[in-house]
């Protein structure tokens, strides 16, 4: 069965220091990754997505990811944290098979220290 | 701001009653979807509408349905309500219902559903 795990529920870092989330997916085909990011009380923020192409993809805010079939991961980067950075992330994969569903992970929650 | 609208944002009622969600998606988005955030079980798909017809479903309670009018809002509906009812019900929508950048869904910022 599809699904996606980040193995971190909850990560500090500094502000300023750089940030990685991890994210497993299991999936079947060539994937479609998304990265979402909900800051408290908010909705859900489409930060980057990967359909195809290049494995390297740029985002919002800075953000950025990369794919590696090989390791069946898809995690996201940031040089430099800043304290607005503060949020859950959600790693997702897309069902093309499966009217179009989103399956999520469980979600890495950041917290960032002054 | 994705461009999709729910209503309400926070709702609190009884176990055993009814209440409706709204959701207005981005302007020329035909599809619509449901996913319920809790606690024990995380973001889950409910259900996705497109161009007003039923195309997939998924965790989704026989107590609770979902229909998509023909100006494209939606509405997820969710009766005799349960104290485990209770969570995050977020709407979705993209421009169509299969094919690649066109299946980026965009959120709303959710209904708070609290069941006393």
């Amino acid at each position: 069965a599809q699904s996606v795990t980040q193995p971190d529920i909850h990560i500090t870092v500094s502000e300023g220091a750089s940030l990685e989330l991890r994210c497993n997916y299991s999936y079947g085909a060539t994937p479609y990754l998304f990265w979402y990011v909900q800051s408290p009380g908010q909705g859900l923020q489409l930060l980057l997505k990967y359909f195809s192409g290049d494995t390297l993809v740029q985002g919002i805010k800075g953000f950025e990811a990369e794919f590696k079939r090989s390791q069946s991961s898809f995690n996201l980067r940031k040089p430099s944290v800043h304290w607005s950075d503060a949020a859950e992330y959600f790693c997702a994969v897309l069902h093309k098979a499966a009217g179009n569903k989103l399956t999520f992970g469980g979600g890495t929650r950041v917290l960032v220290k002054p | 701001d994705s461009g999709v609208t729910q209503t309400p944002k926070h709702l609190i009622t009884a176990t055993g009653q009814r209440v409706t969600l709204r959701c207005s998606p981005r302007s020329g988005d035909l599809s619509v979807y449901w996913y319920q955030q809790s606690l024990d079980q995380g973001l889950q798909f409910l259900i996705q509408y497109y161009n007003g017809e039923e195309r997939a479903k998924g965790n989704i309670l026989e107590r609770f349905s979902a229909q998509q009018f023909p100006d494209l809002h939606s509405e997820l509906n969710l009766s005799s309500l349960e104290l485990g009812d209770s969570a995050l019900y977020f709407c979705a929508s993209s421009v169509a219902a299969s094919g690649t950048a066109m299946n980026t869904q965009y959120f709303g910022p959710g209904t708070r559903l609290t069941v006393l």
